[in-house]
Formats: structure tokens, sequence, C-alpha cells
């Protein structure tokens, strides 16, 4: 199957400090990619949609002045955490969509482990 | 972006028995996904079931769908420790964009 690379896996950082969240498509052209956030024990919750070649469509209540988001090829997009303060500190994750034969199967990154100090 | 609900929340059997998750949704679906995430780990995509199917096996899984009740089920058969995981369901958008389940946490106990 296809393979999406996130990186880094963890990262801890000085309050202040931004963080840049990298997800690549391997094997397979992505147009689009998903950014996910994840709590503890809960569901994914879904940040923003990264478009290649235009902005990214953010969901409400999401700052998309504190999340950049930048999706400059068809394999690289990546998530810059601005000014990270401790209540960002979280579980990130990235998928892509392999659209082939009319499905929509979401290929994941492994996650970044946020944690501001 | 949850639609979906999951019960149970958490589901704690013994090795080898069967486990069962639900999954139910709000509106009409192209298809529905079951995904397994182990621990502090990202997403993988177990099995699609389209609309127009009521069945589908792979290997110990089986999940049935429900359009009528609007609901899905996952059955794991003689499960395993390495089972172990997160289940969502989740289905989709026009966008590509996935709808998610609350997920049910699955502890097998050797």
């Amino acid at each position: 199957g296809a393979v999406v690379s996130q990186h880094p896996s963890r990262v801890i950082c000085k309050s202040g400090t931004s963080v840049k969240i990298e997800c690549r498509s391997l094997d397979f052209q992505a147009t689009t990619m998903f950014w996910y956030r994840q709590f503890p024990k809960q569901s994914l919750m879904l940040m923003a949609t990264s478009n290649e070649g235009s902005k990214a469509t953010y969901e409400q209540g999401v700052e998309k002045d504190k999340f950049l988001i930048n999706h400059a090829s068809l394999t690289l997009s990546t998530l810059t955490v601005t000014s990270a303060h401790p209540e960002d500190s979280s579980f990130y994750i990235c998928s892509a969509p392999e659209t082939g034969l009319a499905k929509n199967i979401q290929y994941f990154g492994a996650g970044t482990r946020l944690s501001v100090l | 972006s949850q639609q979906g609900e999951e019960d149970p929340q958490a589901l704690s059997i013994q090795e080898g028995e069967n486990a069962t998750m639900n999954c139910s949704y709000k509106t009409s679906i192209n298809n529905l996904q079951w995904y397994r995430q182990n621990s502090g780990r990202g997403l993988v995509h177990l099995i699609l079931i389209r609309s127009n199917e009521r069945e589908k096996h792979s290997g110990r899984l089986r999940v049935t769908l429900d359009t009528s009740k609007k609901s899905s089920s996952l059955l794991i058969t003689a499960s395993r420790a390495a089972d172990t995981a997160s289940y969502f369901c989740a289905t989709d958008l026009s966008n590509y964009q996935l709808i998610w389940g609350a997920g049910t946490k699955l502890i097998i106990k050797p």
C-alpha cells in the first residue's frame, strides 16, 4: 500500500518557538493532504485540508496564522506551529488520500508528538 | 468533524474471543471504512465497505453495513494480543475528507 512519511516523530520545544512538521507521500502524488490533531483517548480532530498549489482550508476554530500549512509539491505538505505554547502540546497526524478506483482510502503518517515546555 | 458514534468506547476481552465494535453515522454515505491505531501511532486502513454492500470479509475481520439503520459493525474473530489497539470507523464526504467516529479502545488480555 501507499506510504506516508511524517517527520519528526517527536519534538520537545520551548514556549515561543516554532515547530515544523513534514508529511511526505513516498510513492504516490497527493494533491490533498489532511492535518489532524488528536488529544489523549480521543478521536481525530481535523485541523485543515492542505491543497497543493493553493491555500489550505482550515476548520472552524483553527487559527490559520498559528498553524501555517504549505503544500509546495505533490508529495510534501508542512505544518508549522508558530510561537508554540504548552496548550499546543498534542499529537499531530497527517494523511493523504489515494483516490484510485473511486475509493477514498487515507494513508497516515506515524504522527508527531509535540511537547511544549 | 465527527459524525460517528462508536460503541463500546472500550472493550476488554480474553485472547481467542471475538470482538465486536459498532459504529453509527448520520448522513448518506458512499462507503464506510474501518481503521486501526496502535497507541501513539498513525492510523492504518483495515477495510472499506461500499454503501451497496452488506457484508465484507478480510482475514479475521468481518464488517457489516446496514444503511437503513446507518450503522456498521466490525467483528474480529479469534482475537490476539496484537489486536490491542483503537479502532475507528470513518465515512466519506465528497472532497476526500473523512468523518471519524469516536473510536473503540480494544484490549486483548493474554
